[in-house]
Formats: structure tokens, C-alpha cells, sequence
């Protein structure tokens, strides 16, 4: 089956470098996924990785080795609107035909003037 | 691009009722996704459209649940009887989906969600 584990909560200073980190468990392997979600809030693609090594959008980094099942989400120049909740998944190996993603139980992120 | 509009977005029942959810996914997207999160979890699947048929209701509890995506756009998710352990945000979400590792099924747009209190 699939598991996901990350850090239930971080805490960091406005300005600061915080990561977030994601280990899985698949039986077969697609790639791994980052979304945000604001309280009460819709969750929001951030990002994919289905190779080795780190993508860049703007603040927002996603870092993935394959080898060790570990993927990690950075987040740079932290701002206030950064509280969230970041889940990483990975889509079911199971069924070639089924897209589902599996999500990790979230990290909640609170950003401190 | 308008976004996965879902309705109502709160919903208040008591035990035993019944209960419809209704999601219009982004034009153009095949497929469409039911979600159910509970507080402070990830979501969890509960069942995959591709156009209108059924691709996944593993986790669909189909004793209670029933969904259906008539002419393969706007779906609809009813919980009847409901449950208390019913008590979540019910997502709906839509990607292009067109079947190829990393080009579209990675990428889901979600909606508002329902919230849905079971009394």
C-alpha cells in the first residue's frame, strides 16, 4: 500500500527558510506532489517532482530523491499569508488508469512576525 | 478560466438524513474526483470519474454513498443515510487527465469543498 509521513506542525519567523519534509511508501512510483491549503480553503497546487533534484518556482522550492523516498518542500522569504497547510502526495501506483493521489496528513505552517 | 464550483458549500443534517452534493469541474476536463477530508487529515479519495465513467470507488462507501457524472461534466455525490463519522469537507476536483505519467493526472484543480455537519 501507500504512506506518506511528514511533520505534523512548523513554526517559523517572517523572512526565514523553513522546509518541509515528506517521506513515502509506494508500490509504484510516479512522482510527488505539493499542495497548499488556507483554513477553510480549497487545496492549491504548488508543485511536481517526478525526477531527482530540485524545481524552483519563484519562493517556493520542491527537492525529490527517488533513491531514499524522501522529497522535501522549501519555502524562502516567509511571509505572513504562508500559514497553511502543505501535504505532499503521490499518485496510486495500482491501477495504470486511476490518477488518485494519496495525500500525507499535512503540515500545518505557522509563519511568526 | 472559471474554477470547480461546488454547492451548497455548508450543509447542516441530522443522522439518518440524506444529503447531495453537486461539482462542475473545469471545461474541457475529463476527469473529475470526490474527496472526503476529515479535520486535521489529508484528503481521501472516494471515487474517479474519467468523462462519465467510474475509473475508481475503492474507498467509496457504497452502501451509503452514491455518485454519478451524467453526460461527463457536472456530478453529483449523495450520502444516504448519513452518519456522524460523515462529518467532513467533501472536495470535488477535476485535471485533464489523459492517462500519461506527469502530464496533466499530477495536477488537480479543487473547489470550495461542502462542509456537512452530521447532528
Amino acid at each position: 500500500g501507500q504512506s506518506l509521513e511528514q511533520p505534523s506542525e512548523v513554526t517559523a519567523v517572517e523572512g526565514a527558510i523553513v522546509q518541509i519534509n515528506c517521506t513515502y511508501q509506494t508500490s509504484g512510483f510516479y512522482g510527488l506532489s505539493w499542495y497548499q491549503q488556507h483554513d477553510g480553503g480549497a487545496p492549491t497546487f504548488l508543485s511536481y517532482n517526478a525526477l531527482d533534484g530540485l524545481e524552483e518556482t519563484g519562493r517556493f522550492s520542491s527537492f525529490l530523491s527517488r533513491s531514499d523516498s524522501y522529497g522535501y518542500l522549501l519555502l524562502q522569504e516567509l511571509q505572513m499569508k504562508d500559514s497553511a497547510s502543505y501535504f505532499c502526495a503521490v499518485r496510486d501506483g495500482a491501477m495504470d488508469s486511476s490518477y488518485k493521489l494519496i495525500f500525507g496528513s499535512g503540515t500545518r505552517l505557522l509563519v511568526r512576525p | 478560466e472559471a474554477g470547480v464550483a461546488q454547492s451548497p458549500r455548508y450543509k447542516i443534517i441530522e443522522k439518518r438524513q440524506s444529503v447531495a452534493f453537486w461539482c462542475n469541474p473545469i471545461s474541457g476536463h475529463a476527469t473529475l474526483y470526490w474527496y472526503q477530508q476529515i479535520l486535521g487529515q489529508g484528503p481521501k479519495l472516494l471515487i474517479q470519474f474519467q468523462n462519465n465513467g467510474v475509473v475508481d470507488d475503492s474507498q467509496l462507501p457504497k452502501d451509503r454513498f452514491s455518485a454519478e457524472r451524467l453526460k461527463g461534466v457536472d456530478s453529483t455525490l449523495k450520502i444516504q443515510p448519513a452518519k456522524l463519522e460523515d462529518s467532513a469537507v467533501y472536495l470535488c476536483a477535476s485535471s485533464p487527465g489523459d492517462g500519461l505519467a506527469g502530464v496533466g493526472p499530477e495536477t488537480q484543480y479543487f473547489g470550495p469543498g461542502t462542509r456537512l455537519l452530521v447532528l
